[in-house]
């Protein structure tokens, strides 16, 4: 019954190296998200992707490139990990661009990143 | 640019009303909603106000201004279990723009 669900929970990894984060909504949605947490628990959106196509990219690194094979997935890939990209990285869905009637995104568990 | 003000922590005791209040500065607008981010969990919706007034949903109640572009959320008969982030948020050109959170903490 999971509605959005994210892969992995915890990633722990070396400065450099290169990882992918997996994101998956059983709700139907048309719109995809992806936010950055950080340790002081700013929440601050990455990306958006309605129907595969990317619709908001917010000042983000080019290391961090998005990818939607369909409209139920979205996954993250970082390349070259740095120290600054330890945070938890939640995914998020809505049925469109602007939201549900109430404007509700649903939010997956988050993945915790972190970089050594 | 946009930037939304709310208190950084709140402390309260079980069976306490308490309000968190949140400004907001933007540049387009399209309501306030509110999010709950227990520790470790996900943010989990709350409320959405896209006019002026009230909208109460069971114990939390959320109300909005936009002529002064302030809202606040209202938590009644507090319960241990609210002990949790409250983030206000606001709509903006099909994205979300979180406040920086209040940390608010429910003793017995």
């Amino acid at each position: 019954d999971t509605a959005v669900s994210q892969t992995p929970k915890y990633l722990v990894t070396q400065m450099g190296n290169d990882k992918s984060i997996k994101c998956e909504q059983n709700l139907g949605h048309d719109t995809m998200y992806w936010y950055k947490q950080d340790s002081k628990k700013f929440l601050k959106i990455m990306f958006s992707y309605n129907n595969k196509e990317l619709i908001i990219n917010e000042t983000v690194p080019n290391r961090f490139s998005p990818k939607s094979p369909d409209k139920a997935h979205l996954n993250l890939h970082i390349n070259s990990l740095e120290l600054g990209d330890s945070a938890v990285y939640f995914c998020a869905s809505s049925p469109s661009q602007r939201g549900s009637i109430n404007n509700e995104q649903f939010f997956g568990p988050g993945t915790r990143l972190t970089v050594l | 640019g946009q930037s939304l003000e709310q208190p950084s922590e709140v402390t309260a005791v079980e069976g306490a009303i308490v309000q968190i209040n949140c400004t907001y500065q933007t540049s387009g607008f399209y309501g306030l909603s509110w999010y709950q981010q227990h520790d470790g969990g996900a943010p989990t919706f709350l409320s959405y106000n896209a006019l002026d007034g009230l909208e109460e949903t069971g114990r939390f109640s959320s109300f909005l201004s936009r002529s002064d572009s302030y809202g606040y959320l209202l938590l009644q008969e507090l319960q241990m279990k609210d002990s949790a982030s409250y983030f206000c948020a606001v709509s903006q050109g099909g994205k979300l723009i979180f406040g920086q959170g209040t940390e608010l903490s429910v003793k017995p």
